[in-house]
């Protein structure tokens, strides 16, 4: 079945620094990929998303291609700050039913 | 109220008790979901409810029981749960459910099982 693998966590940067979280899907059809964030006591919330190959989704500084090729959907940021600290979570959709497949999350940590 | 909100935010119960979470919605979507969330696990649905019609139940225990009356509220009956229950549940929604569809997320009530 579908599934989606992240980069285990925490990932802990200083402010300023480049951001790259993985995350890798497999998928028989052509799914809908996103990322989705979770702040300190919150739920989630969605950051970007790309319903197609070669499509780019971007916010708030946040980028991530949709890569057919090697099924992978990275999200980056050139410059993150303390208030990126949270946990992200990369998930698909096939488009056929009402389920979202979700990968395990990655807790990301800025140190001022 | 904006959003999706959620009550209780903490919720603490014994193995016997009978509680029930609430959800509601401010937005007009047409489709809700009660997912769990424990720790180091990927989010696990459990509900979706389309036009207040149950459409997914992921292979759920009888002990979790939901209730949609109308397309705004959200419910959750628990009774005799047990600790491994312990978890954050939250509830979502979305326009109508479809694949591409952005989920909205409540924040979630910590549920404690003892």
């Amino acid at each position: 079945g579908d599934s989606v693998t992240q980069m285990e966590g925490p990932v802990t940067l200083s402010e300023e620094a480049f951001l790259t979280i993985n995350c890798t899907y497999t998928a028989t059809g052509y799914p809908s990929l996103f990322w989705y964030v979770q702040y300190p006591g919150e739920g989630l919330q969605l950051l970007l998303k790309a319903t197609k190959a070669d499509d780019k989704g971007s916010n708030k500084g946040f980028e991530a291609t949709y890569r057919k090729e090697t099924t992978s959907f990275h999200l980056e940021k050139g410059s993150v700050q303390v208030s990126d600290s949270a946990v992200y979570f990369c998930a698909l959709s096939d488009g056929g039913n009402y389920q979202l497949i979700w990968g395990a999350g990655t807790k990301l940590i800025i140190k001022p | 109220e904006t959003g999706v909100t959620q009550t209780p935010r903490h919720l603490v119960m014994g193995m016997t008790n009978k509680k029930s979470l609430k959800c509601e919605q401010h937005l007009g979507h047409n489709a809700m979901y009660w997912y769990k969330q424990s720790a180091k696990k990927p989010l696990e649905l459990m509900f979706v409810y389309s036009l207040e019609e149950r459409v997914e139940n992921n292979s759920v225990p009888s002990r979790f029981s939901p209730e949609c009356p109308n397309s705004s509220h959200l419910f959750l009956h628990l009774h005799t749960l047990q600790p491994e229950d312990s978890a954050l549940y939250l509830c979502a929604s979305s326009q109508t459910g479809g694949g591409t569809d952005t989920q909205y997320f409540g924040p979630g009530t910590r549920l404690t099982v003892l």
